[in-house]
Parts: C-alpha cells; structure tokens; sequence
C-alpha cells in the first residue's frame, strides 16, 4: 500500500543553524506534498507545500525541494530559532484523491 | 472567522462506555478526516467523508464510527469495542477539489480511558 517515510525521527540543532527533514513516498501517483508543523497539544497546521510540476519552494527561511524520479522530498529550515521547535510532518496525496498519507513525524529541537 | 472546532479538549471515560467526540466546520468544506495520533506514530486515518451522508472507513475502523448528517459536522463515537482507545483524536476538514488538498485541522481532543 502507500507510505511515507520520513527521516529523522528525532533532530536537535543550535538556534541559527539550519535543520533538514527528508521523506520518500512510494505511490508514483503523488502530485500534492504538503509539510506540516504541529505544537505541543495543538493540531498540525500546513507551513508549506509543494506540486510535482514544481522542483523547489521557498516561503522565508523555509523551503522544500521535490524530486519526483527519485519520490524523495525534503524540508529546509534555515536559521532556526527556539520557536521553531515542534513536531513537522511530511505528507503525500493525488490529484482529486481524498485521502493523505503522512509520515510518521520529526520532532525539532532548537536549542538556545 | 473561519475554522476548524473540536469538543472537548480533554475526555474522561471508564472502559466498557461509548462516547462521542465533536467535530464542527465553517470552512464550507465538502471533505472531512478523523485521524488518531499515538506517541510517536504520526496521524492514523480512522474514517473520512467527502459528501453529506456519506463516509469510508481508513486504516484504523474498527472500534469506530461516525455519521454525516450535515456538511459541517463530522461526530466520532468511540466504542467499546476499540480495545485501546487512548490517544489524541485529531479532526480535519479540506476542499474537495482536483490537485491535492491542504487538510485544515481541529485543536484535537485527548481521550483518557480510565
């Protein structure tokens, strides 16, 4: 069936240096790879996305690369800060599918 | 102000009791997601909707149900039937459009079986 991996599980970077998590999905009709970040107790909200007509995305200090020949996709964090520091989840869908598949979560650290 | 509700935040129940989790939108929203969130093991899909008065079930059913009375509202009964029902119950809504679909979420609902 379809997964998602994602990698680390777990990342502990100093604040101002830069953290990035990686995912692979497996279903070759994904065309949608949104990436979502969830705070202690609260529900995940979307930070940023991504298209497969698209290679790379930037929104600030985040950005997210994308390529498809390899179902590698991956979240770029750049001079992290302490607010930062959550749950980031990785997911993957397809044109007027319904159904999301998410990774399992990296959990970010960014240490003062 | 549009959004995604969910009630209550925290739930208390004794084993063997069914109880029914709340989830509202105003998102004028046509898909709607029940997810379970487990220490470590990312989101879970328990059921989704993507019209009035009609659901399917995902990965995680059993134990479950739901009802789709109307488009804002999703409900999940939890029953006795759901050998492990402790977790953090997380609803979603989305636009049932082509090209992929961001997934608004609810504050979530942590349920303790005492």
């Amino acid at each position: 069936g379809e997964n998602v991996e994602q990698h680390p599980s777990t990342l502990s970077v100093q604040e101002g240096d830069s953290a990035v998590i990686k995912c692979t999905y497996s279903d070759s009709a994904s065309n949608y790879f949104p990436w979502y970040k969830q705070e202690l107790g609260k529900g995940p909200q979307l930070i940023i996305d991504i298209r497969s007509n698209v290679g790379e995305k930037k929104d600030q200090r985040i950005a997210v690369t994308l390529n498809k020949t390899a179902k590698h996709f991956s979240l770029h964090i750049t001079e992290t800060q302490p607010e930062d520091s959550a749950v980031y989840f990785c997911a993957a869908s397809f044109t007027g599918g319904f159904k999301t598949i998410f990774g399992a979560g990296t959990r970010l650290f960014v240490k003062a | 102000d549009g959004g995604i509700t969910q009630s209550p935040k925290y739930l208390f129940r004794k084993e063997g009791q069914n109880v029914t989790l709340s989830c509202e939108q105003n998102l004028n929203h046509d898909a709607m997601y029940w997810y379970r969130q487990d220490p470590g093991q990312g989101l879970r899909l328990i059921y989704y909707s993507q019209i009035v008065n009609d659901f399917q079930k995902g990965d995680i059913a059993e134990g479950y149900s739901v009802s789709r009375e109307k488009k804002e509202s999703f409900p999940l009964t939890v029953t006795s039937a759901q050998k492990n029902p402790t977790a953090f119950y997380l609803c979603a809504s989305s636009t049932a459009r082509l090209g992929g679909n961001e997934q608004f979420f609810g504050p979530g609902t942590r349920l303790t079986v005492l």
